[in-house]
């Protein structure tokens, strides 16, 4: 079956150290999203690409990256610039503007 | 700025009984407005996608409503069951980013 996969399914982070949370989908959709979602607010978009080799930055971009490298594959990097990194984070496609999100089932990142 | 509301407090209810969640917009014209469902640890689940210009969509015991007028869309779930528990989140969109997201209703429907 399609869908898509994050991982890991929790993840810590040290003081100062970057992190990168996968995501693959097999639903041959052309966009990916990143989402972070935290206690009493709604998902907040970090970045999205609509197709491979680009993305732009979402509402709350600062303190992470992304690549688009392969259609299946939009890796999210947590940098150490991100100072409030502890959520949950989601990770979503779909094929076109007019369709529903097909979510991962998130990578929850804690501080050591 | 855009903004969705819903009903951030849990919605209980009891098992057999219809459930209406509502989600209010405001500075917002959406194509289309979406509910999904989500489950503690998991990611959403796409349920209904309602268009600007549709006033009711049914899928089984679901139905909803959109009313631009107005600038709310309601959902309800019939002959509700314990398994419907979950949090349930309205979702706007304009576009390939413009989608918004709601903080989410809680339902707790008691047997």
């Amino acid at each position: 079956d399609g869908g898509i996969t994050q991982s890991p399914k929790y993840l810590f982070r040290k003081e100062g150290q970057n992190v990168t949370l996968s995501c693959e989908q097999n639903l041959n959709h052309d966009a990916m999203y990143w989402y972070r979602q935290d206690p009493g607010q709604g998902l907040r978009l970090i970045y999205y690409s609509q197709i491979v080799n680009d993305f732009q930055k979402g509402d709350i971009a600062e303190g992470y990256s992304v690549s688009r490298e392969k259609k299946e594959s939009f890796p999210l990097t947590v940098t150490s610039a991100q100072k409030n990194p502890t959520a949950f984070y989601l990770c979503a496609s779909r094929n076109t503007e007019a369709q529903p999100q097909h979510f991962g089932d998130g990578t929850r990142l804690s501080i050591l | 700025s855009q903004k969705i509301e819903q009903n951030s407090e849990a919605l209980n209810i009891q098992e057999g009984k219809t459930a209406t969640l509502t989600c209010n917009y405001t500075n917002y014209s959406p194509a289309y407005l979406q509910w999904y469902r989500q489950d503690p640890g998991r990611g959403p689940v796409f349920l209904l996608l309602i268009r600007e210009n549709e006033k009711e969509k049914r899928k089984e015991r679901l139905k909803v409503t959109f009313d631009t007028t107005l600038k709310q869309s309601l959902f309800h779930i019939t002959a509700s069951q314990p398994a419907d528990s979950a949090t349930y989140l309205c979702a706007l969109a304009g576009g390939y980013q413009k989608v918004t997201f709601g903080i989410g209703t809680k339902l707790q429907v008691i047997p």
